[in-house]
């Protein structure tokens, strides 16, 4: 139980181009889902909290016109690149929980390696 | 806010043999969870093990043990018996315990099996 899946697996795109990554909870409803962002060989880093029908919280940092987040449903949350550029290559993953408890490992998606050329 | 450290960037283990890896954390809160996380080439995150910082005892998974020490901050992660699926980098994760939060993570440690 509780797996989330995340599309695609890679994406190359253009510079300037939009790309978006969707993260699905399978088997539980998730009110909260976490997108996270990973350099190579280095740790992850929270981008931003998806909360269902409401406004993600960013972190410190990340942009918010630039990363765009939307929870529509219980099992579906979505990261748009808008305006991709090079910088923005890196490794994208997400997460989610299936009970609000701060004991419940949150369980994470394959993640997106995304090539902005 | 919450920190957690991870001092040793790269171990090595001869396989069948014991390693541990270190974690240190910081916060002010007295209710919150720890995790170890592995993640293999695949870069698919895999949970090893997790520790309830109300409980004094220490969390064992097969050949995956913690030694935590609250009161130093300290979590750290032994793995028996090495094998080489076990290389992988691995991450000390922070959890508050407040509703749905989320996790905080260490720079990691990449783990190499030595056959």
């Amino acid at each position: 139980g509780a797996v989330v899946s995340q599309h695609p697996s890679w994406v190359i795109c253009k510079s300037g181009t939009s790309v978006k990554i969707e993260c699905r909870s399978l088997d539980f409803q998730a009110t909260t889902m976490f997108w996270y962002r990973q350099f190579p060989k280095q740790s992850l880093m929270l981008m931003a909290t998806s909360n269902e029908g409401s406004k993600a919280t960013y972190e410190q940092g990340v942009e918010k016109d630039k990363f765009l987040i939307n929870h529509a449903s219980l099992t579906l949350s979505t990261l748009t690149v808008t305006s991709a550029h090079p910088e923005d290559s890196s490794f994208y993953i997400c997460s989610a929980s299936h009970r609000a408890q701060g004991g419940s490992p949150l369980h994470f998606g394959n993640g997106t390696r995304l090539t902005v050329t | 806010a919450q920190t957690v450290t991870q001092s040793q960037p790269e171990m090595s283990v001869q396989e069948a043999e014991t390693v541990t890896l270190s974690c240190t954390y910081d916060t002010s809160e007295s209710d919150y969870y720890l995790f170890w996380y592995k993640q293999p080439p695949s870069r698919q995150m895999i949970l090893v093990i997790r520790q309830e910082a109300y409980k004094q005892q220490n969390a064992t998974e097969n050949r995956f043990s913690v030694n935590f020490q609250k009161a130093a901050k300290s979590f750290s992660l032994k793995i028996s018996d090495s094998q080489l699926g076990d290389a992988a980098m691995y991450f000390c994760a922070y959890r508050r315990d407040f509703g749905n939060e989320k996790l905080t993570f260490g720079t990691g440690t990449r783990l190499t099996i030595i056959p």
